[in-house]
């Protein structure tokens, strides 16, 4: 069974412009929630999606935004950059959701971002 | 509010056992897990406690104390290629899968 796979796997780009992740969870799971992992926060939760719909949110401004298609797959979108952006994403896929209990989630080889 | 500590860093002898000690505050609990991340790597589930006590995955074993807001992750017979950073995560109560991370211990295995 094929891993997550994100798309690109390297990015850079310039302060003020926009960038779109794409990820492809494990076949058969219809939750993806991504991540933002830089050496001084760690990795930080951003949103996740079930079933098309944004289930939770973290503490990121509105730059940030994502959505999810029907095949499960998930994009995020970061409008007008910053330098702070500058960081590795991560995609995680679990098969299901629930708000009563957890399960494993499958993380991607990520996307690095750099923002100049 | 909600907080997670785990110290910065480890070194242990190949061979040798070594426990990475995790304490998490919050109001609603609904597991515990530990995850490895090899340098440049994603990170891969090792373990989820959502009851207390220990769990045993071959030479990785989790414990869970929910009453005192603590776990550990206790490696036995170290090799080299432990060495990695490694995560604890709790998820919080009607949180689905929002995992709240700690900062991760970068532990280093020495022959």
């Amino acid at each position: 069974k094929a891993g997550v796979t994100q798309t690109p796997r390297y990015l850079i780009k310039t302060r003020g412009q926009q960038v779109t992740l794409s990820c492809s969870p494990i076949s058969g799971h219809r939750s993806v929630s991504w991540y933002q992992q830089t050496p001084g926060q760690g990795l930080q939760f951003l949103f996740e999606y079930f079933s098309e719909t944004q289930r939770n949110k973290g503490n990121f401004p509105g730059r940030f935004s994502g959505r999810q298609f029907s095949n499960s797959r998930s994009e995020m979108n970061v409008s007008t950059l910053e330098l702070g952006d500058s960081a590795l994403y991560l995609c995680a896929s679990s098969l299901y959701w629930s708000s009563l209990s957890g399960n494993e989630q499958f993380f991607g080889p990520g996307t690095r971002l750099t923002v100049l | 509010g909600q907080n997670i500590d785990q110290p910065t860093e480890m070194t242990a002898t190949e061979g040798a056992i070594v426990q990475i000690n995790c304490t998490y505050q919050t109001s609603g609990f609904n597991g515990l897990f530990w995850y490895q991340q090899h340098a440049g790597e994603a990170p891969t589930f090792l373990s989820y406690n959502v009851l207390d006590g220990l769990e045993e995955k071959g030479r990785f074993s989790s414990f869970l104390s929910r009453s005192k807001g603590y776990s550990y992750l206790l490696l036995k017979e170290l090799q080299m290629k432990d060495s990695a950073s490694y995560l604890c995560a709790f998820l919080p109560n009607n949180a689905g899968n929002m995992l709240t991370f700690g900062g991760g211990t970068r532990l280093m295995v020495k022959p």
